[in-house]
């Protein structure tokens, strides 16, 4: 069972537009909300990440906002370029003594068209 | 370069026949952990380890085993693969309560 669900599965958007990945949770213990990004052939690679506490980040072109009370947080990508395609992960970690978990989403993939 | 590093990055095998997939880091992490992703499914984890010589089940571990001797290696075996283990593989390793430093990849297929 999914702790993290992630939506949509695929996204299209043409240069110049706006991508927004939703994610969303029930787990109240999680602490931490890292974005991941994996082009083809390639591992997943840290983007972004947000604490519970804050309700937006931003660094350049990419936007974490975070909606503690309905327990979502969302990616959104401005000014969408074609090297922004890749597939995108959120995920959510738990942390206990001497114990460390990271839940991932399914995953979305974006296409970024010239 | 700091680095994870899979071997094979690509392996065909048949159902049965044991095969190891090998991951170093070289970066002094002590935690390391194994994922594999599917698709609709994203990263779900199959083993992990705090530090040398201890190890913790994931949410899939069932058919892996994993051994953590050295703080640098974290080998998944596989001692008799079937077809539903077919999937891309990570090892990914990570300092601290840091962030996930992912390897490249091994893609296996059992038919």
């Amino acid at each position: 069972q999914q702790q993290v669900k992630q939506s949509p599965q695929s996204l299209i958007v043409q240069k110049g537009g706006i991508s927004i990945i939703n994610c969303a949770y029930e787990n109240t213990a999680f602490d931490y909300f890292p974005w991941y990004q994996q082009f083809p052939g390639k591992g997943p690679a840290l983007l972004i990440a947000i604490r519970p506490d804050v309700s937006e980040k931003k660094e350049g072109r990419f936007t974490i906002s975070f909606n503690k009370s309905a327990k979502q947080f969302s990616l959104h990508i401005m000014d969408s370029q074609p090297g922004d395609s890749a597939t995108y992960f959120c995920a959510a970690r738990t942390i206990s003594f001497n114990d460390y978990k990271l839940s991932f989403g399914a995953g979305t993939t974006v296409t970024v068209r010239a | 370069e700091a680095q994870v590093t899979q071997n094979p990055r690509y392996l065909i095998t048949v159902t049965g026949k044991k095969l190891t997939v090998t991951c170093s880091q070289n970066m002094n992490h002590e935690y390391m952990s194994w994922y594999r992703q599917d698709p609709g499914l994203g990263l779900r984890q199959i083993y992990y380890s705090m530090n040398v010589e201890v190890t913790d089940k994931g949410d899939v571990p069932e058919g892996y085993k994993v051994s953590r001797k050295e703080k640098r290696n974290f080998p998944l075996i596989l001692e008799s693969p079937s077809p539903n283990q077919t999937s891309l593989y990570f090892c990914a390793s990570m300092m601290g309560l840091g962030h996930l430093h992912f390897g490249n990849g091994t893609r296996l297929t059992v038919t």
